[in-house]
This record gives structure tokens, C-alpha cells and sequence, in this order.
């Protein structure tokens, strides 16, 4: 079974600060999701990534894919109230077809 | 645009009975996921479906049965509830299994007295 082990577990901060999380696994992926979920909802996915050093920007959210695909960092520029969410990484495992979640990050942003 | 609809949304039951949660889906998705969601446990995959007739376990399997037997849906029974599966379980669908976007819906919120 392929784990996925997310960091921080909780977060709590003021509007205005940067944060990373972060996304470790002892295996490799063939590609690594990153998904935003608020209470009482399903996740929603922010991102895919695939390449190994992969870096992709969403507007103040910055995703980046370990050289070896193993981990995943997710940092928030500035951050806002309205990320406040859970933060859930999922590593994809193609010739199995399916996916493994890490636990999650639950992120708070003050005002 | 419905997406991927479940039901019930909030569900009680008493240990031992048997309950079926339903997911269906308008996109024709090939895949389709059933997870359960538990505080501090992330989302964990219980049973999983390539397409209609074909379904696979996932890490947490036991007690509970699914079935495939039309593209669109894919429910997921519980056959004899037992209280450590209260629970929020998901259904997710996707076009491509790993590659894509997997598609959540709300949620059902399972209460096992």
C-alpha cells in the first residue's frame, strides 16, 4: 500500500502570511493531485502535476513535484480567509487505477 | 449540468441493518470511487469500478458490497451496519483513472446507532 504523508496536520494563521504544506511518500507516483475541500462539501481538485520538478502557479498558490515524484509542496503566497479548507494530496498509481489520499492539512486563515 | 449526485445526504441507522447509499453520475465516467472520510484519516478508498461489471477492493473493504451494473451508477451497501462505519462517505467519478480529475460529490453523512 502506497502512503501519503501530509504536514502540517493543522495550520492556523493571520490573513497576509505565507505557508507551505507538504506531501511525502516512500513511493513514486505517476502523477500527484492536490485537492481543496470545504465543510460539508466534496473535494474540489486544484491541480495535477506529472513531471518530476514540475512547478505550476495558481494565481497565489504555487505546486511543485519532487525531482523523484515521491513528494509534493503546496505554498500560498498572501494568504486569505477564503482558503481556509482542507488541503488533501492524492498520489495516482495508474497500473493499479487508482489513487491514495494523504490525511489532509486543515488550514485556518484569520482575518 | 448535474455532475454526480448521492443519496441520501444524511442517513441514521441502527447497528446491524442494512443500508445503501446511491451515486450516480451524468458524464459517462468510466471510473467510479467510494470512499469514507474520518476525522484524522483523510479520505480512504473503500471499493472501486473500471466500468460497468468490473469493480475492485480498495484499502478498506469489508462490510461492505458494491455493484455496477450500469455506467451511471454505483451504489455501495452496507450489509449489516456496524457503529465504526459512521462515517461521510464520498463517491467520486473519473474519465481516466489516476491521469484525471476525479470528480466528488456532496457527501453522505452516515450515522450507525
Amino acid at each position: 500500500t502506497q502512503l501519503l504523508e501530509q504536514s502540517p496536520q493543522f495550520l492556523s494563521i493571520q490573513e497576509g502570511e505565507n505557508l507551505t504544506v507538504y506531501c511525502n511518500s516512500s513511493s513514486v507516483f505517476s502523477s500527484l493531485q492536490w485537492y481543496r475541500q470545504e465543510p460539508g462539501e466534496g473535494p474540489v481538485l486544484l491541480v495535477t502535476v506529472v513531471t518530476g520538478g514540475e512547478v505550476k502557479k495558481l494565481k497565489r498558490l504555487t505546486f511543485q513535484f519532487g525531482d523523484a515524484r515521491k513528494d509534493s509542496s503546496l505554498h500560498i503566497t498572501a494568504a486569505q480567509p477564503g482558503d481556509t479548507g482542507l488541503y488533501l494530496c492524492a498520489g495516482a498509481d495508474t497500473n493499479a487505477g487508482k489513487s491514495t489520499f494523504g490525511d489532509g492539512t486543515t488550514l485556518t486563515v484569520k482575518p | 449540468d448535474a455532475g454526480i449526485t448521492q443519496s441520501p445526504r444524511y442517513k441514521i441507522t441502527e447497528t446491524g441493518r442494512q443500508v445503501t447509499l446511491m451515486c450516480h453520475q451524468t458524464w459517462s465516467h468510466s471510473y467510479m470511487f467510494w470512499y469514507r472520510q474520518d476525522l484524522g484519516h483523510g479520505l480512504r478508498l473503500i471499493y472501486y469500478s473500471a466500468a460497468a461489471d468490473i469493480t475492485d477492493k480498495g484499502e478498506v473493504p469489508d462490510g461492505y458490497v458494491v455493484s455496477r451494473s450500469k455506467t451511471e451508477n454505483f451504489p455501495l451497501t452496507l450489509e449489516s451496519a456496524t457503529r465504526s462505519q459512521t462515517s461521510v462517505y464520498f463517491c467520486a467519478s473519473s474519465q481516466i483513472s489516476g491521469m484525471k480529475t476525479q470528480y466528488f460529490g456532496p457527501g453522505t453523512r452516515l450515522l450507525v446507532l
